[in-house]
């Protein structure tokens, strides 16, 4: 099985920051990875796949790049709707989550 | 517009069995490469792929809970049914359908979501 692990678990963060969330995978996994956001008690949104190709209406300051073990997701600017838990999800071998980050106000 | 919504008890009991219906629509299940899947989300708590199912019936699960899945489709009534046996406190979840996308799209990362069902294991 492939594990996903995200760090860091918890980011306390302002509006206007640039936040960048890790992802790892416990081996090779192309660039078969997606990001999703998910507010609380709502499903999850995809926004990135492929790795770094934005999901259509994603705004362009969410931006991802990495390919094989190591990815990360950008946030240039944070914004107020951008406070949510953030996941990772391989796709290249069934299908993997990470455990979430939660990008919290400071 | 494609759309999932998922439908099923909201409380079962220890041992019982979970049957959780997904009805689809926007989409045809008949077009190669599209796939819907389930996955869960117990309270305050990461999310878990389960399984997933292909437009051939090609059928796939998750390796640590194999042994009490079974997903199936019914295309003519577009819907795909889960089944979990052997229900416990543990696997109480909001429990989600996704929609994976067709061949030649190049995502195939889950791009549609049911709004989910929150199902309690409880005696």
């Amino acid at each position: 099985d492939i594990q996903m692990t995200q760090s860091p678990s918890t980011l306390s963060t302002s509006v206007g920051d640039r936040v960048t969330i890790t992802c790892r995978a416990s081996q090779g996994i192309s660039s078969s990875l997606a990001w999703y956001q998910q507010k609380p008690g709502k499903a999850p949104k995809l926004l990135i796949f492929a790795a770094s190709t934005l999901q259509t209406g994603v705004p362009s300051r969410f931006s991802g790049s990495g390919s094989g073990t190591e990815f990360t997701l950008t946030i240039s600017s944070l914004q107020p709707d951008d406070f949510a838990t953030y996941y990772c999800q391989q796709y290249n071998s069934l299908w993997t989550f990470g455990q979430g980050t939660k990008v919290e106000i400071k | 517009q494609i759309t999932l919504k998922e439908s099923g008890p909201t409380l079962v009991k220890p041992t019982q069995t979970l049957t959780l219906t997904c009805t689809l629509s926007g989409f045809s299940f008949s077009t190669s490469g599209v796939g819907v899947g389930w996955i869960r989300q117990p309270p305050g708590k990461a999310l878990e792929w389960l399984a997933l199912i292909y437009w051939d019936d090609d059928k796939r699960y998750s390796p640590s809970l194999k042994s009490r899945l079974t997903i199936t489709k019914d295309t003519s009534k577009n819907q795909v049914v889960l089944t979990m046996t052997n229900m416990d406190p543990v696997d109480t979840a909001t429990y989600y359908c996704v929609h994976r996308p067709a061949y030649g799209t190049s995502n195939y990362a889950f791009d549609y979501w049911g709004q989910g069902t929150l199902v309690t294991v409880s005696s």
